[in-house]
């Protein structure tokens, strides 16, 4: 089956420094990759849509600038967490549409930010 | 408008059944999808309906009816595994996920 690898799985970064999470599509090509962001007890909220070679869309309230998204191959997106504050740590998860109904998740990142 | 709703907590016990509801309202409709959803994991898919029915898939089964934009994902003979959240979503008219928060489902011996 469609299998999206991400890494890392958890970090713990300092306040002020920058994060990258990867998300690779293994066995497929995902020219469509959403990323989430989920807090403690709740939903996953969608932060932002990329598609491959072009601009990433930003749902409302994310901001752009702090969360970089770049989607450069069909195989690999990656979410940057600049300049990250305390309030950014949350449980971050890409997922890949497959076929035209189907969705694949990777396993999530945990971030930490002290 | 869009929203999704599911109750946020549910207690059962094991080796018996629950029924997990979830309404929706969406002007456009492309399926709808039940996630299992471990702490500290991701969503695990369980179940898509796109058509009304009930669609069954070992312990599990997913009922569907657009008309009153209502689903339900059912479990039988529980097992302690099978304590996590339960995350119901609908596509839209852009084939996004629309998701609900999640239904914690306990589980006692």
């Amino acid at each position: 089956g469609a299998v999206v690898s991400q890494h890392p799985s958890w970090v713990i970064c300092k306040s002020g420094t920058s994060v990258k999470i990867e998300c690779r599509s293994l066995d497929f090509q995902a020219t469509t990759m959403f990323w989430y962001r989920q807090f403690p007890k709740q939903s996953l909220m969608l932060m932002a849509t990329s598609n491959e070679g072009s601009k990433a869309t930003y749902e409302q309230g994310v901001e752009k600038d702090k969360f970089l998204i770049n989607h450069a191959s069909l195989t690999l997106s990656t979410l940057t967490v600049t300049s990250a504050h305390p309030e950014d740590s949350s449980f971050y998860i890409c997922s890949a549409r497959v076929g035209d109904t189907g969705y694949t998740f990777g396993s999530g990142t945990r971030l930490t930010v002290v | 408008g869009q929203n999704i709703d599911q109750p946020t907590e549910m207690t059962a016990t094991e080796g018996a059944i629950v029924q997990i509801n979830c309404t929706y309202q969406t002007s456009g409709f492309n399926g709808l999808f039940w996630y299992q959803q471990h702490a500290g994991e991701a969503p695990t898919f369980l179940s898509y309906n796109v058509l009304d029915g009930l669609e069954e898939k070992g312990r599990f089964s997913s009922f569907l009816s657009r008309s009153k934009g209502y689903s339900y994902l059912l479990l039988k003979e529980l097992q302690m595994k099978d304590s996590a959240s339960y995350l119901c979503a609908f596509m839209d008219s852009n084939y996004q996920l629309i998701w609900g928060a999640g239904t914690k489902l306990i589980i006692k011996p």
